[in-house]
């Protein structure tokens, strides 16, 4: 990919349990952004975590930052079967709209009733 | 209303012709950025364009292959351009910052166009 890696790249759970999910960059980063995508469908932002930020909360999400190992990961608590989904980080160098967000691979998420 | 808007939201080509991509977002902004999807796979930058200047292309791109025009700063158009079935993919426009009442860091999408080349 133009920048880093996610793992697993797919991962199957049931109902209930919680999901973890990887991702690291190569380059040095102002923000890292999770989106996820349902099959054939847009991108939904779901977080953004900023480089001197370490840990973000949003209702189920949990996303953490290590700058020093550049990586990130994206928790989802008490999974439901409408979490499944593609999931991608996304990490932009610059703060501002002038500067380009690259993908990660993503991960597919498979969330068994 | 969606903020980012794009057209067509799908097409069946045949190889050799081109199609023409319409952005449309509803508040001036300073960059667009084109992404492609190939089946399966994450998104891949193809060209960041600003207002009033040529598009810079990612490695891989080239502007014959995706000529971009960018003429006002709320609308901009990707071309593909003489293509082959490894061009099915989504096109999707994307914004950062600079609309109206949201984050500035936020990276948000359009739709996407869905192509499919025979």
């Amino acid at each position: 990919s133009q920048q880093g890696e996610e793992d697993p790249q797919a991962l199957s759970i049931q109902e209930g349990e919680n999901a973890t999910m990887n991702c690291s960059y190569k380059t040095s980063i102002n923000n890292l952004q999770w989106y996820r995508q349902n099959s054939g469908r847009g991108l939904v932002h779901l977080i953004l975590i900023r480089s001197n930020e370490r840990e973000k909360h949003s209702g189920r999400l949990r996303v953490t930052l290590d700058t020093s190992k550049k990586s990130s990961s994206l928790l989802i608590t008490a999974s439901r079967a409408a979490d499944t989904a593609s999931y991608f980080c996304a990490s932009r160098r610059g703060g501002t709209s002038y500067d380009k967000v690259i993908f990660g691979p993503g991960t597919s998420l498979s969330v068994i009733p | 209303s969606a903020v980012i808007s794009q057209k067509p939201s799908r097409d069946i080509c045949q190889r050799g012709t081109s199609l023409t991509i319409q952005c449309q977002v509803d508040s001036q902004v300073t960059m667009m950025f084109w992404y492609r999807q190939q089946p399966g796979q994450s998104l891949t930058l193809i060209a960041t364009a600003n207002q009033g200047s040529e598009a810079t292309y990612e490695s891989g791109f080239v502007i014959d292959k995706f000529p971009i025009s960018r003429p006002n700063l709320t609308f901009s158009t990707l071309t593909v351009s003489n293509m082959s079935p490894e061009d099915s993919s989504i096109y999707l426009c994307s914004v950062g910052g600079g609309l109206a009442g949201r984050t500035q860091e936020t990276q948000y999408f359009g739709p996407g166009t869905r192509l499919l080349v025979l």
